[in-house]
Formats: structure tokens, C-alpha cells, sequence
């Protein structure tokens, strides 16, 4: 089935540096990838919405110059977190939507990618 | 805020007994769906209800959707250890934007 990869899975970051996290649809293309980040015990919050091509749509509340998304190809979509602090420290997990899909509304969700920033 | 509620948020039952849980949201959807997450891990689809359908089943699962409610159920039948887990309902809007639920904590004891 559909895959969608996260990297990486795990990272610890120095507060005040920045930090990518990759997402790729691994065997289907994606116009659309969607970022989400979960605090411990807490539920998944929508961060923006990323079109392959063009800017991202953010959620408000959510600072785009500091998540910056980048979704230069159909099968990839980057999240930066520049100047990381501590309080950015999260579960951050994407999903991708199929281009081409008979069932209309094919979500495939990454393993998630845990940051901690000390 | 478009996130969904959920309860109870947290539930505990014995082996070989039926969890239910609910999720209420706000919005118009195009469908909901719900998954389940293992502690620290991603997410794993379990089932998708699309605005039309009022019940759907998929093995122990059985999932109602009242959208004159906005309102849905999760029911697990026979529930197993393995079935531990947080449970989240997700609501798509159009764009496949995914609000999720507060989420349901759920053991099942051995």
C-alpha cells in the first residue's frame, strides 16, 4: 500500500538552531501534504496545509516564519523549525493526499517524527 | 477552534467487553474517520464514515455517524489487550483537512 515517510523518525536539536523535517510520499504523488504536531497526551493540531508548488496555508496561531514549509515536488514536503526553543519540542507528523484517487479522499499519514530541543 | 471532542477521555474495561466512544464536532464534513495511537508512535487508520453513511462496520468495529448531531461512535466489540491504545476521530473537511478529537485513552485489562 501507499507509504508516506518520515525523517528523520527522531531528533534533539540545541535551542536557537533550526531543524528540517521530511516528509515523502513514497510511492504516489502528493499536490497536497498536510503538517500536524501533537504535544505529549494531548491530540493532533492541523499547522498548515502544504501545496506542491506554491505557499502553504498556515492555521492560525501557527507562525509561519518560524514552520517554514517548503513542498518543492510532488512526492516531498519539508517543515523547518527555525530557532527552536524547548517549548517547540513535539510530535510532528504529516500526511499526503493521493493525486490520483478512485476513492476520492485517500489520506496517507507518516510515522511521525519526535523533536526535542534542549 | 474546529477540534473535535471526545469522551470519555479516558477508559478502562476487562478483556471480552465492548468499548464505546464518542466524538462530537462543529464543523460541516466531507467525512470522519477514526484512528487509533499507539504510545509514541503514528497514527493507523481503523475506519472512514463519509457524510452520507450512518453506520459502517469493519470487523469488531462499528462506527455510527449522526450529522444532524454532528456526532459519532466508536464501538470495539470483544476488546482485547492489544487493543490499547488512544483512539482519535478525525473530521475531513473538502479540502481533506483533518480536525481531530481530544482523543479517548483506552486499557483493556488481561
Amino acid at each position: 500500500g501507499a507509504v508516506v515517510s518520515q525523517h528523520p523518525s527522531r531528533v534533539i536539536c540545541k535551542s536557537g538552531t533550526s531543524v528540517k523535517i521530511e516528509c515523502r510520499s513514497l510511492d504516489f504523488q502528493a499536490t497536497t501534504m498536510f503538517w500536524y504536531r501533537q504535544f505529549p497526551k494531548q491530540s493532533l493540531m492541523l499547522m498548515a496545509t502544504s501545496n506542491e508548488g506554491s505557499k502553504a496555508t498556515y492555521e492560525q496561531g501557527v507562525e509561519k516564519d518560524k514552520f517554514l514549509i517548503n513542498h518543492a515536488s510532488l512526492t516531498l514536503s519539508t517543515l523547518t523549525v527555525t530557532s527552536a526553543h524547548p517549548e517547540d519540542s513535539s510530535f510532528y507528523i504529516c500526511s499526503a493526499r493521493e493525486s490520483v484517487s478512485l476513492s476520492g479522499n485517500t489520506i496517507y499519514f507518516g510515522e511521525g517524527s519526535w523533536l526535542t530541543v534542549v | 477552534s474546529q477540534q473535535g471532542e471526545e469522551d470519555p477521555q479516558a477508559l478502562s474495561i476487562q478483556e471480552g467487553e465492548n468499548a464505546t466512544m464518542n466524538c462530537s464536532y462543529k464543523t460541516s464534513i466531507n467525512n470522519l474517520q477514526w484512528y487509533r495511537q499507539n504510545s509514541g508512535r503514528g497514527l493507523v487508520h481503523l475506519i472512514l464514515i463519509r457524510s452520507n453513511e450512518r453506520e459502517k462496520h469493519s470487523g469488531r468495529l462499528r462506527v455510527t455517524l449522526d450529522t444532524s448531531k454532528k456526532s459519532s461512535s466508536l464501538l470495539i466489540t470483544a476488546s482485547r489487550a492489544a487493543d490499547t491504545a488512544s483512539y482519535f476521530c478525525a473530521m475531513a473537511n473538502t479540502g481533506n483537512q483533518f480536525y481531530f478529537g481530544t482523543g479517548t485513552s483506552l486499557t483493556v485489562i488481561p
